[in-house]
This record gives C-alpha cells, structure tokens and sequence, in this order.
C-alpha cells in the first residue's frame, strides 16, 4: 500500500520564527490532507490539496504531486501552533480511506 | 451545533472485560470511521462504514466490533481479544463520495 512519511519528526521553535514541514508519498494520489491535532487530542482539517498552494492566515501548503511532495509553512509560529501535524492521503485512487504519516510534533516556545 | 461527540473522554477497563466506545454525529454524513492512535504514531484504520447496515475492517481490525444501527451512531466494542488495547480512540465521519474526514474529541483508554 501507499506510504506516506513526515519530516521532522520533532521541532522546536522559539514563537516567532517560520518552519516547514515536509510529507512524502510513495504513490500518485489524487488528494492530500493536513491536519493539526492539539496538546488535547482533537484532529482539525488545516488543508485539503490534491495540488497547488492554498494559503489560510499564517498558514500555508503546497503540494507537487507529480514529485510526490507536500508541504506545510507556518510562518510567524504562536504557542497555540503547538502540537502535532500530520498529512493524510487516500490508501488507493478513490479511496475513502486514509493513510496517515506518523507526524511531526511542533513545540513553540514564548 | 453540528459535530461529532464521543464518549466518554477516559476509560477504565480490567482486562478480559469488553468495552464499548460511543461515537455519534448530527453532520448528517454518510460514513463513519474508527481510528486507534499510540504515542509518537500516526492514525491506524480499525473499522470502517459507508452506508447503514455495511462495516469493513480496516487495518488493525482483530479484537474490535462494530455495529452501523443507525446513520448518526457508530459505536466501537474493544473486546477481550484485543491484546494491547490501552490506546487513544479517534471516531470520524465524512460526505459519501469525499474523503475529507471531521474528527470528535476522542477516546482515552486504558486497561488497568
């Protein structure tokens, strides 16, 4: 099945200061997921992108799916962009299933 | 307000008991799904239901259940042949034909 891989798995950040996360995938897919699950557990859709750049406040992804990439910008981080991101992509064309990453846990320090 | 809600927020089981996870929501989607998070992981599919009445297992199904009674409602049974049941359970649900999923608050559990 398809693999999806996230780097880094950990980052600390001083508020402030801009990052990337980055989220591979082993096969063509026609849709890709962010999400954001907070200190408390709770999941929220950041993005939908099959492709291109959508940008949302500080806030912004882009997805080459022809490279099999997907990035995600947080740019001026606050403590409450804490947590965990994951990016999700269908388990085969069509799918309504997901295949999740692992992750990347972002700390934000004041 | 529309959502997903699950309950409860922590549970405590002895082992060799089973244990039902409630999940309800008002989106009026069409399916439901039941995630399995551990420390440091990503999410793993346990069961998952399109339509009332219909359930396929996901990846890790083995000492789980399910039942699909009702549109809103997908409770999740953890029985006594899950063997390391102590995990955070996540319940999702989405628009038939699309695959972007709304999550509820989730489901700590842990087996004493």
């Amino acid at each position: 099945g398809i693999q999806v891989e996230q780097s880094p798995p950990d980052l600390i950040l001083q508020e402030g200061a801009n990052s990337t996360l980055r989220c591979n995938f082993s096969d063509s897919v026609n849709n890709l997921q962010w999400f954001h699950q907070n200190p408390w557990g709770q999941l929220i859709n950041l993005f939908y992108i099959p492709s291109g750049t959508k940008q949302n406040g500080r806030l912004s992804a882009t997805t080459v799916a022809t490279e099999r990439y997907s990035l995600l910008y947080i740019s001026s981080s606050q403590t409450t962009d804490s947590g965990v991101y994951f990016c999700a992509v269908p388990a085969q064309g069509g799918s309504e299933k997901l295949v999740f990453g692992k992750g990347t846990k972002l700390t934000v320090n004041p | 307000d529309g959502g997903i809600t699950q309950s409860p927020k922590y549970l405590f089981r002895k082992e060799g008991q089973n244990v039902t996870l409630s999940c309800e929501q008002n989106l009026n989607h069409d399916a439901m799904y039941w995630y399995r998070q551990d420390p440091g992981q990503g999410l793993r599919l346990i069961y998952y239901s399109q339509i009332v009445n219909d359930f396929q297992k996901g990846d890790i199904a083995e000492g789980y259940s399910v039942s699909r009674e009702k549109k809103e409602s997908f409770p999740l049974t953890v029985t006594s042949a899950q063997k390391n049941p102590t995990a955070f359970y996540l319940c999702a649900s989405s628009i038939e034909g699309t695959d972007t999923q709304y999550f509820g608050p989730g489901t700590r559990l842990t087996v004493l």
